[in-house]
């Protein structure tokens, strides 16, 4: 069992459509990072979050970090093409010193 | 500026052979890490490496894995006697402090036939 769950593993949609990525926990994280990778390259930050209850939008993402600090979702409103990749959740538990990456959701969009 | 560089890019080796993985970070970066990635899944954590700190090694899979980090700049990975379940892409970071943002590289995909 990973300590940071993605669900769901694989989503296919149409372009034009929304989607959510969930990042699940039993445990709390001082803070928690969103990446995507795209084939053949090594993942890329697209935000940080560290407070319980902490929302952040960049464009079409939306990405919320729960109260408990244990969840965190991103929201992609009228996917594209260009938003297709491997996702990524990475978080650094209370007191700990490294990211403990999640399994990833690989997220397809098609036109 | 010049982001983290890998290499090689591919490497196919025989079972039982030693691999060679070298790590080029951001200049001025002082944390460095080694991530391994299946096809597709999410990242493992093997190894980093903060300043002049001693190293974390707590996710090297079998003590057939090693990496240095030579004068706080280029890394490398070192795994002896490959076996077939060493197949991945190795991936490796840099960030400014430890926990920062990480900057990856491309990775090395490694075959071991």
């Amino acid at each position: 069992t990973q300590l940071l769950e993605q669900s769901p593993q694989f989503l296919s949609i149409q372009e034009g459509e929304n989607l959510t990525v969930y990042c699940n926990s039993s445990s709390v994280f001082s803070s928690l990072q969103w990446y995507r990778q795209e084939p053949g390259e090594g993942p890329v930050l697209l935000v940080t979050v560290v407070t319980g209850g902490e929302v952040k939008k960049l464009k079409r993402l939306t990405f919320q970090f729960g109260d408990a600090r244990k969840d965190s979702s991103l929201h992609i409103t009228a996917a594209q093409p260009g938003d297709t990749g491997l996702y990524l959740c990475a978080g650094v538990k209370a007191a700990g010193n490294k990211l403990t990456f999640g399994g990833g959701t690989r997220v397809l969009v098609k036109p | 500026g010049a982001g983290v560089s890998q290499s090689p890019s591919n490497k196919v080796t025989e079972k039982g052979k030693d691999v060679e993985l070298r790590c080029d970070p951001i200049s001025g970066h002082t944390a460095l890490y080694w991530y391994r990635q299946s096809l597709g899944q999410g990242l493992e954590f093997l190894i980093y490496f903060q300043g002049n700190s001693a190293p974390d090694k707590s996710g090297l899979p079998s003590d057939r894995f090693s990496a240095e980090r030579t004068g706080g700049s280029v890394s490398t990975l070192t795994i002896q006697r490959t076996q077939q379940e060493d197949s991945a892409v190795y991936l490796c970071a840099s960030s400014k402090r430890e926990l920062n943002e990480q900057y990856f590289g491309p990775g090395t995909r490694l075959t071991v036939t």
